[in-house]
């Protein structure tokens, strides 16, 4: 029973390049969350998915990044042109779908530690 | 916005001895409320959870306990053993379709 699937799970990148996130839900569940994690901090929420619809992505920066889960496929956060600050763990989460309308815990994958030269 | 706050952020007991963390929380819509242990290098992992329709829940050494009227929860961890070190999270959600917003968290050391 495999759980949530992130690559890679350390990446490096140059100020300016783009870097591609990716995170495959566990079996199952529709729901994709992407948070990002600073040393010795929190987990800041960054944007929620379903499959093809963006339905929160009011924790995401409105330039440089986007995120997307499509119908086939694993869900990608893509940085551009990336600058020093976005060094961080990035953890993306998934949950089930719509079986029950109360919350269901998110499951959390292993994170992608993104370091920007 | 929700906003959830956590104390203490650092906490240090003895092995064999009981921790308590304790989380507030703004939205009184919230109602869902998850903890999650992360260890240094790890993805945080959920160790216990409880729903605004239920008061206390226990999972063997460990248990939350939640006050909707003053609105906050607790992590209480008895007999705490030195693979109890780590980071832990609160975060709370107003239900389905909502994403969880985390507290700062915690880091327990459980000296031998």
């Amino acid at each position: 029973n495999a759980g949530v699937m992130q690559n890679p799970r350390h990446l490096v990148r140059r100020r300016g390049q783009e870097a591609r996130l990716r995170c495959s839900p566990m079996k199952g569940h529709s729901h994709v969350y992407w948070y990002r994690q600073l040393p010795e901090e929190g987990l800041k929420f960054m944007v929620y998915l379903q499959k093809e619809n963006i339905i929160d992505e009011s924790g995401m920066p409105k330039e440089r990044f986007s995120a997307e889960f499509p119908k086939e496929g694993p869900s990608i956060l893509r940085i551009q042109q990336v600058v020093r600050g976005d060094s961080a763990a990035y953890f993306c989460a998934s949950s089930p779908g719509q079986r029950t309308y109360s919350n269901q815990p998110q499951h959390f994958g292993d994170g992608t530690r993104l370091s920007i030269l | 916005g929700e906003n959830v706050e956590q104390h203490p952020s650092t906490l240090s007991v003895q092995e064999g001895d009981s921790a308590v963390i304790k989380c507030t929380y703004s939205d009184s819509a919230s109602n869902y409320f998850p903890w999650y242990k992360q260890e240094l290098g790890k993805r945080p992992q959920l160790i216990i959870d409880i729903r605004s329709n239920v008061g206390e829940k226990k999972d063997q050494r460990i248990a939350v306990t939640l006050n909707k009227t003053a609105k906050h929860f607790s992590l209480h961890i008895t007999e705490t053993q030195p693979e109890d070190s780590a980071v832990y999270f609160c975060a709370a959600s107003k239900g389905y379709g909502q994403n969880f917003v985390f507290g700062p968290g915690t880091r327990l050391s459980v000296l031998p």
